[in-house]
C-alpha cells in the first residue's frame, strides 16, 4: 500500500521568510495530492491541492510543487505570517481508484515576529 | 459549506466499555472516513465507506468496527475499549475524487 514520509518534523522561521516541507510517496499509481493546515485544538483544514497531471498549483503565498517522478511533492509558503503557525499534512491517494488517503506524519510550522 | 459533526468532543469511558462515536455530514457526499490522531504519529486511517452499508479496512482496524446504514451517518465502534484506544478520533467526509472535509475531532479517553 501507499506510504507518505514527510520532512521536516518541526520547522521554525522569521516572519516573512519562506518556509517549505517536502513530502515522498511510495505509490507510483497515487495521483490527488491535498495538503492540510491543522491549528491547535481546530480540526484539519484542506488549503490546497494538486493531481498528477499538473507539476505546480499556486494560490496567494502557498504554492504546491510535484515531481512525478521522483514521487515526491512539496508545500512551499511565502513571506510567512505568525498565523501560518499550525501543523502542516501532506497526503497522497489513488483518487480514481476510491481509495483513501494515506497521511504523511505532519510538520509543526512555527513563525516567529 | 460543508458541515461535518461528531456527536461528542470529549468522552470519558472505562476499560472494557462498548463505545459509540458517531458523524454525521450534510452535503451528500458518499465517502466517509474514520482516523484516529496521535502525537507524532499523524492521521492514520482506521476504516472508510464508499456508500451506504460498504466499508473498507483502514491502517489500524483492529479493536473497531464501523457502522453506515444512511449516507449521512457513519459511526465508529470499540467493542471492548482499552487504554491504548486513548485518542483523539476524526470523522472526514469527501464527494468523488475531491478533497476530504473533517469534523471537529471526538478526544476519547479510556480509563
Amino acid at each position: 500500500g501507499e506510504n507518505v514520509e514527510q520532512h521536516p518534523s518541526t520547522l521554525s522561521v522569521q516572519e516573512g521568510d519562506s518556509a517549505v516541507i517536502k513530502c515522498t510517496y511510495s505509490d507510483s499509481a497515487s495521483n490527488y495530492f491535498p495538503w492540510y493546515k491543522q491549528e491547535l485544538g481546530k480540526r484539519p483544514q484542506l488549503i490546497i491541492d494538486i493531481r498528477s497531471n499538473v507539476g505546480e498549483k499556486k494560490d496567494q503565498r502557498i504554492a504546491v510543487t510535484l515531481n512525478k517522478t521522483a514521487k515526491h511533492f512539496s508545500l512551499h509558503i511565502t513571506e510567512t505570517q505568525p498565523e501560518d503557525s499550525a501543523v502542516y499534512f501532506c497526503a497522497a491517494s489513488n483518487a480514481q481508484a476510491g481509495t483513501a488517503l494515506i497521511f504523511g506524519k505532519g510538520t509543526t510550522l512555527s513563525v516567529s515576529s | 459549506d460543508v458541515k461535518v459533526t461528531q456527536s461528542s468532543r470529549y468522552l470519558v469511558k472505562r476499560t472494557g466499555e462498548k463505545v459509540f462515536l458517531e458523524c454525521v455530514q450534510d452535503m451528500d457526499h458518499e465517502n466517509m472516513f474514520w482516523y484516529r490522531q496521535d502525537p507524532g504519529l499523524g492521521l492514520r486511517l482506521i476504516y472508510f465507506s464508499y456508500d451506504v452499508k460498504m466499508k473498507e479496512k483502514g491502517d489500524i482496524p483492529e479493536g473497531y468496527s464501523v457502522s453506515r446504514e444512511k449516507k449521512e451517518r457513519f459511526s465508529l465502534i470499540l467493542e471492548s475499549a482499552s487504554t491504548n484506544q486513548t485518542s483523539m478520533y476524526l470523522c472526514a467526509s469527501s464527494l468523488g475524487t475531491g478533497g476530504q472535509y473533517f469534523g471537529p475531532g471526538t478526544r476519547l479517553t479510556v480509563t
